[in-house]
């Protein structure tokens, strides 16, 4: 089963308006981590955020802005105004305490921002 | 900084013949990881090292996939005879420490097998 599940593919907005990314996850550990990479069409992968299980503050940083609720087992991941420098490939990425060093990433969302 | 280096950028070779990636980490990071991406499979995780130690390659997909660590600073990646299907974006990570830090990816080898 997959651990990390990013359900939209692809996403297309036009430049300026807002864009949520989904991100659901499956574990049973109380102690866990969850990250969200960016991967621009250069192809290298660049880390965003990272939040651990105990801790469910929602996070802005600039346009950028995360969204963690245990209750669903999600950690959305919102652009306010987007740009075209924002179209990129963003992937969610899960590490449980219990599995040593592994992520287990999500299949990534394909974000297109249209000038 | 300079973060973590991969070489060569892109590779392009046939059938048959052997390719070595390699692999500079953050100096300072005690884990190193190599990861393959395509697109029928996503990220995958081949192996991951501690130490210079090879902790877990439950990844590699086959004896023609082999991976060293001789020190903390270098690490290469070999396919050895290179087939299609190794074609594929391939990433080395570091982290200081366990995983939950994140890594710091390299910025990728393009691999395409002819």
């Amino acid at each position: 089963a997959q651990k990390v599940t990013q359900a939209q593919t692809e996403i297309s907005v036009v430049e300026k308006e807002d864009v949520t990314l989904d991100c659901v996850y499956e574990t049973r550990d109380t102690t866990y981590y969850l990250f969200w990479y960016k991967q621009p069409p250069s192809g290298e992968l660049v880390f965003l955020i990272r939040r651990n299980s105990f801790d469910e503050q929602n996070e802005i940083s600039g346009r950028y802005s995360w969204n963690f609720q245990k209750s669903t087992s999600s950690f959305n991941f919102t652009i306010t105004a987007s740009q075209v420098v924002d179209s990129a490939v963003y992937f969610c990425a899960l590490s449980e305490a219990s599995s040593g060093n592994q992520f287990y990433f999500g299949t990534g969302t394909s974000l297109t921002v249209i000038p | 900084d300079a973060g973590v280096i991969q070489s060569p950028r892109h590779e392009v070779t046939e059938m048959g013949q052997e390719v070595t990636l390699r692999c500079k980490p953050i100096s300072g990071h005690d884990y190193l990881f190599w990861y393959r991406q395509t697109m029928m499979r996503g990220l995958e995780l081949l192996i991951y090292f501690n130490n210079n130690v090879p902790i877990d390659d439950s990844g590699m997909p086959e004896d023609r996939f082999s991976a060293k660590m001789p020190n903390a600073s270098f690490s290469t990646l070999k396919i050895q005879p290179s087939e299609p299907r190794d074609s594929a974006v391939y990433f080395c990570a570091s982290s200081q420490g366990v995983s939950n830090y994140g890594y710091t990816f390299g910025s990728g080898t393009r691999l395409t097998v002819v």
